[in-house]
């Protein structure tokens, strides 16, 4: 595989449950993040690791986890969620450096995870 | 604090027709400057980028010139075909310790007709 993938890519799930969503990547990247991305909003940033270390949470609710447990893995664990949090939920990986450096990287995304709370 | 500006769509054009989406931003100091394209039940691809003032970024018939003194980078292409119906966003590149974090515009729906 190549790239950044994304499992699953659909995934029903009721208010109760819990699940968890995986990303991989194959890039040698040391950033990882997780977006969610809804529709007729902008991207939303939810977490950002820099080399397995979460270096960003953008107010998001706890009741989505993040893990990361190397460079190339990530994961979202989700549990009692809310039909708002039904969306598409992308992954993406990037080079990890600091200064201005940093801004020629880009990011390079998963398909996503289609995500439907009942 | 860092923004960016997307004109709203859907743009629907005809097979062949000139193609500008319009983007703007707001930002302190010098950022990169992207624009993704989103295919039909896939991810963000990244489609141009630009990384200073006046440089131009091309990819597959698609330009964007990077304008500083009007914070403007706007999306064109010259023809374009049905396979370029997509969702297309804007970004920047914002200078953080962990590295470069994009903020997104919210992105212009293409819908091209033969």
């Amino acid at each position: 595989e190549t790239g950044v993938t994304q499992t699953p890519r659909h995934l029903v799930m009721g208010m109760t449950n819990k699940k968890s969503l995986k990303c991989e990547q194959h890039l040698g990247h040391n950033a990882m993040y997780w977006y969610k991305q809804s529709a007729k909003k902008p991207l939303e940033l939810m977490f950002v690791y820099n080399f397995k270390e979460q270096t960003e949470n953008n107010s998001v609710p706890s009741r989505f986890s993040p893990e990361c447990p190397n460079s190339s893995h990530l994961f979202l664990h989700l549990h009692t969620l809310q039909p708002e949090d039904s969306a598409l939920y992308l992954c993406a990986s990037s080079q990890a450096s600091s200064g201005d450096r940093g801004l020629l990287y880009e990011q390079y995304f998963g398909p996503g995870t289609r995500l439907t709370v009942t | 604090g860092d923004s960016v500006t997307q004109m709203e769509g859907p743009v629907t054009l005809s097979e062949e027709a000139f193609l500008t989406i319009n983007c703007t931003y707001t930002a302190t100091g010098y950022p990169s400057l992207f624009w993704y394209v989103q295919y039909p039940g896939e991810g963000l691809q990244l489609l141009l980028k630009a990384t200073k003032a006046d440089d131009k970024g091309s990819n597959k018939g698609f330009e964007a010139t990077y304008r500083k003194e009007t914070t403007s980078f706007h999306l064109e292409k010259g023809s374009v075909q049905v396979s370029d119906s997509a969702v297309y966003f804007c970004a920047l590149s914002v200078r953080r310790e962990y590295g470069n974090k994009l903020v997104f515009g919210a992105g212009t729906i293409l819908r091209v007709k033969s």
